[in-house]
């Protein structure tokens, strides 16, 4: 599985954008880079998905490189809820639907 | 909205004892899986299962086992419980398509005494 590399953590302030970057060079052709987020004392959550475009929904946008190797998480306007770990994954759509998890952001939110 | 229901939110269990964990989905899901968390470990897969009574082992399955005799039914079992696996257990289901997006349950806590 092709890797992703995320910051442990970040801190952003209340009602600001929040950019989480998440690099992953080697990322093949068929890879979907895929966010979630795990709130405290809950189950992941499904954020927001991608494969070359950039994406947005009502939740955040993603921002993809030109070469694919790295991507951002955007949040409008960050939120206490927002507090949460972010993960970025690669999910190859030719092997099944296998999600690997790895360390995610750990985002922290001031007011 | 999906829903994913875990049986149980906490679990107290003894060593050598049968744990059976217990997950539902409601949206007519091809796909289910069962991870386990652990801090600094993060999620990990166990098994997952594209079909019924279809499994397939994930990254850990040693010591585990998985049922599905309904499609909306994807059942974790721990033939004989051990301190290791005192973890958060999480189950998930997902459509193939358009995106493969996981709905994930609440978890359940186990703690093996």
């Amino acid at each position: 599985d092709a890797k992703t590399t995320q910051p442990n953590s970040m801190e952003s302030n209340e009602e600001e954008p929040v950019h989480l970057p998440c690099n992953h060079s080697t990322i093949s052709g068929t890879d979907y880079i895929h966010w979630y987020r795990q709130l405290p004392s809950q189950g992941p959550e499904y954020v927001i998905h991608g494969l070359t475009s950039n994406v947005n929904n009502r939740m955040a946008s993603l921002a993809i490189a030109e070469d694919r190797k790295s991507s951002t998480l955007i949040l409008h306007r960050a939120t206490l809820r927002d507090a949460a770990v972010y993960y970025c994954i690669l999910r190859d759509v030719g092997y099944g639907n296998k999600l690997v998890f790895g360390a995610g952001t750990i985002l922290r939110v001031k007011s | 909205d999906v829903k994913v229901t875990q049986s149980s939110r906490y679990l107290v269990k003894r060593t050598g004892e049968k744990v059976f964990l217990e997950c539902v989905q409601d949206m007519d899901h091809e796909n289910m899986f069962w991870y386990r968390q652990d801090p600094g470990l993060g999620l990990r897969l166990i098994y997952f299962s594209y079909d019924v009574k279809m499994k397939e082992k994930g990254d850990i399955p040693e010591g585990y086992s998985v049922s599905r005799e309904k499609k909306e039914r994807f059942s974790l079992i721990l033939e004989s419980a051990s301190t290791n696996q005192t973890s958060m257990y999480l189950c998930a289901s997902s459509l193939n398509f358009p995106a493969g997006r996981q709905f994930f349950g609440p978890g359940t806590r186990l703690t093996v005494l």
